[in-house]
């Protein structure tokens, strides 16, 4: 069955970027049914979306975040990426990465990765 | 946008039954959700699909003890017969006219 798999580095300092990647395996990557997000719980909190993407590279961001944040499709790779500029301690959080359906009735994740957890510090 | 409100804690009986709530801020009770259920250390999983009129299509292989029912800008999670893997956190997910994903705070479900 369809399987996500985050990766990137666990630690990242300060006013860097954090680059991460998930790899989608099992399954269609390129219907049109589907976005692909990215997902984020900080330490003890609850879920904080991110910003989804199509395999067209149709973007959505959260408002809150948008300055900061590009997400990017490789249809070849079967994979997409997350890039968060100027990070913080307050971004620190387990990140998900995470198949959303898109239909007239339902958007929502439904298929998620097992996270990654990044911590930014020097 | 719409706003997902959710109590921060509950707690039930193993065995027994429970039913977590979700409300939808005012102008928006005609949406529909989604519940995700994330157990201590794992990644979230989709439970089921609910809609305003209290149906609901549950996702692959989630037990017949989890059900959906609405009432108003309330939608609700039921679970039966609580087992201990049930001690979890559960979210609820929404989107807006933007396409943007919002999810409720989250209720911790403890089995006593």
């Amino acid at each position: 069955q369809l399987q996500l798999q985050e990766s990137g580095p666990g630690l990242v300092k300060p006013s860097e970027t954090l680059s991460l990647t998930c790899a989608v395996s099992g399954g269609s990557f390129s219907s049109s049914n589907y976005f692909w997000g990215w997902i984020r719980q900080p330490p003890g909190k609850g879920l904080e979306w991110i910003g989804s993407i199509s395999y067209s590279g149709t973007t959505y961001y959260n408002t809150s975040l948008k300055s900061r944040v590009t997400i990017s499709v490789d249809t070849f790779k079967n994979h997409f990426s997350l890039k968060l500029s100027s990070v913080t301690a307050a971004d620190t959080a387990l990140y998900y990465c995470a198949r959303r359906i898109d239909s007239s009735t339902l958007k929502a994740f439904d298929i998620w990765g097992q996270g990654t957890m990044v911590t930014v510090s020097s | 946008q719409p706003v997902l409100t959710q109590s921060s804690s509950a707690s039930a009986s193993l065995g027994s039954s429970v039913k977590l709530t979700c409300t939808l801020s005012s102008g928006h009770r005609s949406y529909i959700i989604a519940w995700h259920q994330q157990q201590p250390g794992k990644a979230p999983r989709y439970l089921m699909k609910l809609e305003g009129s209290g149906s609901y299509n549950k996702g692959s292989g989630v037990p017949d003890r989890f059900s959906g029912s609405s009432s108003g800008a309330d939608r609700y999670l039921s679970i039966s017969n609580l087992q201990s893997e049930d001690e979890a956190d559960y979210y609820c997910e929404t989107w807006d006219s933007n396409n943007h994903a919002i999810f409720g705070g989250g209720t911790k479900l403890t089995v006593l």
